[in-house]
């Protein structure tokens, strides 16, 4: 499976302010998600991070919220824009390698705190 | 819209018991049904399965699928306290192989 890293692994920030979540992959990979998990919740998709074009996003995520940039098949990032106590959660980047097969390959997540 | 319902949410045994954790599931054309072991922040693959009845087998981990009575179980034997950690369900809805929804997942203790 592919090694995923993720910067930062944590941060604290004010509100009003924003911050870009890096995610590396050691290989190329066809597909790159980003989720978030709120306190004591599961795992919500965002976005899938496109390769050469706009982010796909999910139900309640918009993307002056969310913008995502995926420059290569190796690199993606997540900004949170204009954070609210709200937007504090973990948020995760996870890769699925290969065209066959759903299993995805987590990155070791960042937890933003918004205060 | 697609549901995964995890129980217990939580539990705490004691090393050396065997547990079994549920996860059911409403899917529209369900394909299949994963599970995580998310310890700290990032979760890692346990299992995929897409059949009835085939038991997928990892050392003291186990899994099983039922598509008639749509659930499967995780069971884990003589448990370890490195087993200690939140299990996750998950299913693949469409666009096949790129979205899972995920449960809530199951909170396992595992005392010394």
């Amino acid at each position: 499976s592919a090694v995923i890293s993720q910067k930062p692994s944590r941060d604290i920030c004010q509100r009003g302010t924003s911050l870009t979540i890096q995610c590396q992959v050691d290989s190329q990979v066809t597909m790159m998600f980003w989720y978030r998990q709120q306190p004591g919740q599961s795992l919500t998709l965002i976005a899938t991070a496109n390769q050469g074009s706009e982010a796909t996003y999910e139900s309640g995520f918009v993307i002056d919220k969310f913008p995502i940039s995926r420059p290569n098949l190796t690199f993606s990032t997540l900004t949170v824009s204009n954070m609210s106590p709200e937007d504090s959660s973990i948020y995760l980047c996870s890769v699925k390698p290969g065209l066959a097969g759903p299993e995805q390959y987590f990155g070791p997540g960042t937890r933003l705190t918004v205060t | 819209e697609d549901k995964v319902v995890q129980s217990p949410l939580s539990l705490v045994v004691h090393e050396g018991d065997t547990v079994t954790l549920n996860c059911s599931y409403e899917v529209t054309n369900f394909r299949s049904l994963l599970w995580y072991k998310q310890e700290k922040k990032a979760p890692t693959f346990l299992f995929m399965l897409t059949s009835s009845g085939i038991e997928k087998k990892s050392g003291r981990l186990s899994s099983i699928l039922d598509k008639k009575e749509l659930f499967s179980i995780l069971n884990i034997t003589a448990t370890q306290t490195g087993d200690s950690a939140v299990y996750l369900c998950a299913v693949e809805r469409p666009p096949y192989g790129n979205k899972l929804v995920f449960g809530a997942g199951t909170i396992l203790r595992v005392k010394s």
